[in-house]
């Protein structure tokens, strides 16, 4: 049951343009929402995230955007750059009651920035 | 300085064999977890302990046994290990408390068994 989809395997844009990656989540639970960047032989690090309340998160050239009607999420990235280019995973956790995280992560959506 | 490190990087081995991967984080956290990252690219959540207890426990074999002799490790123990094992499985860890749920990751250790 996957809980957490990211339904593009792949995505290839030029640079200077707008990277959009897509996440749909399932259980209506999840209340915290975070994007991971990976590149390869490397763990996923931290990019940004957003909380149930929001429905807009911006950091810089990243912005996280949650529909929760319709349980989509959304990460822009303007202007794409070619180290960009990583494997782009999303994120969701129910909310914390006890202080402790269970992230479900969906397959991921690997971004090729192009010069 | 590296915030999670796991060893080692590479893991080759024959069925059967018992085996264990190291993870050790220094940014002073009071919880780490274990993943596994499959053929098909899942990242799932295996355990996690906060402060060397075990708190979360998804459906693992009971061949898998993690340790935390310490809040700063946790190791996983692999026994009797089969082909299906084969997948890269990444540490992590994170403060506790109510204000973030971001996780910090080690490199992974890409475990083949053969």
């Amino acid at each position: 049951d996957q809980q957490v989809k990211q339904n593009s395997p792949s995505l290839s844009v030029q640079e200077g343009r707008i990277s959009i990656l897509n996440c749909d989540y399932t259980n209506s639970m999840f209340d915290y929402f975070l994007w991971y960047k990976k590149y390869p032989a490397e763990g996923p690090t931290f990019l940004i995230s957003i909380s149930s309340i929001k429905d807009k998160n911006e950091d810089g050239r990243f912005t996280v955007f949650l529909n929760k009607s319709a349980k989509h999420l959304s990460l822009h990235i303007v202007p794409s750059q070619p180290g960009d280019s990583a494997v782009y995973f999303c994120a969701a956790s129910p909310a914390m009651n006890t202080g402790f995280q269970k992230l479900v992560f969906g397959t991921g959506t690997r971004l090729l920035v192009s010069p | 300085d590296t915030a999670v490190s796991q060893t080692p990087k590479y893991l080759v081995t024959q069925m059967g064999n018992d085996k264990s991967i190291k993870c050790e984080q220094n940014l002073g956290h009071d919880t780490m977890y274990w993943y596994k990252q499959d053929s098909k690219k899942f990242l799932k959540i295996m355990f996690s302990y906060n402060n060397k207890e075990l708190i979360i426990n998804e459906t693992v074999p009971n061949r898998f046994s993690p340790k935390s002799p310490d809040k700063a490790h946790l190791n996983l123990h692999i026994n009797s290990l089969e082909l299906g094992d084969s997948a890269v499985y990444f540490c992590a860890s994170s403060p506790t408390g109510h204000e973030s749920y971001e996780q910090y990751f080690g490199p992974g250790t890409r475990l083949t068994v053969t």
